[in-house]
């Protein structure tokens, strides 16, 4: 079975610019959840998706976006890029939603961000 | 909100020195989750823990979910340099503590 995929690995953008990051999840998982790994602040929740819908969301600013489609591929948008959006963005996916279920969550190798 | 702190947030030991890396939330948990994470690599679950007291072990690692399921710690016996990585717990999704960084010396 595949593992959760994430394109690209690595992004090199500039500040103002947008990125748009792309999750797929393991086969029959319905909830994906994104996250952003900078040194020292662990694993910041950003938002989950299940069924298509945003279920829950962390204390990110509105620049950050996301969406799921129907196949439970995510994508995630990053506008008006800042120096400080540098960071890992990991996708992990689950079987039931993972902000209530007891599901584990399965990680992709994630998105290493770079904004020059 | 509801937040998980975990400490230390470093910890270097000589192999075979015992680990323990605690995890405290400020409120109940329904659940806690470990995970793994290798330098360079992704975190891998390692487990969960439900009920109160719970107790878990694999091999040498040893789980425990405290009786008020506020807190719940990681040891690991005899450490081995394929221990090192970083140790996160968290409840489900929305909270992860900023995990406990394991470097085990030969």
């Amino acid at each position: 079975k595949a593992g959760v995929t994430q394109t690209p690995r690595y992004l090199i953008k500039t500040r103002g610019q947008q990125v748009t990051l792309s999750c797929s999840p393991i086969s029959g998982h319905r909830s994906v959840s994104w996250y952003q790994q900078t040194p020292g602040q662990g694993l910041q929740f950003l938002f989950e998706y299940f069924s298509e819908t945003q279920r829950n969301k962390g204390n990110f600013p509105g620049r950050f976006s996301g969406r799921q489609f129907s196949n439970s591929r995510s994508e995630m948008n990053v506008s008006t890029l800042e120096l400080g959006d540098s960071a890992l963005y990991l996708c992990a996916s689950s079987l039931g939603q993972g902000g209530s279920s007891n599901q584990p969550q399965h990680f992709g190798d994630g998105t290493r961000l770079s904004i020059l | 909100g509801q937040q998980v702190m975990q400490i230390p947030q470093y910890q270097h030991v000589q192999e075979g020195e015992d680990f323990t890396t605690y995890c405290n939330s400020s409120t109940t948990l329904s659940n806690i989750q470990w995970y793994k994470q290798r330098p360079g690599g992704h975190p891998v679950f390692l487990i969960q823990l439900v009920k109160s007291g719970e107790v878990k072990k694999q091999k040498r690692l040893t789980f425990q979910f405290g009786e008020a399921k506020k807190n719940s710690s990681l040891h690991i016996t005899a450490t081995q340099t394929t221990d090192v990585g970083t140790y996160f717990c968290g409840r489900s999704t929305l909270t992860f503590g900023k995990g406990t960084m394991l470097l085990v010396s030969p």
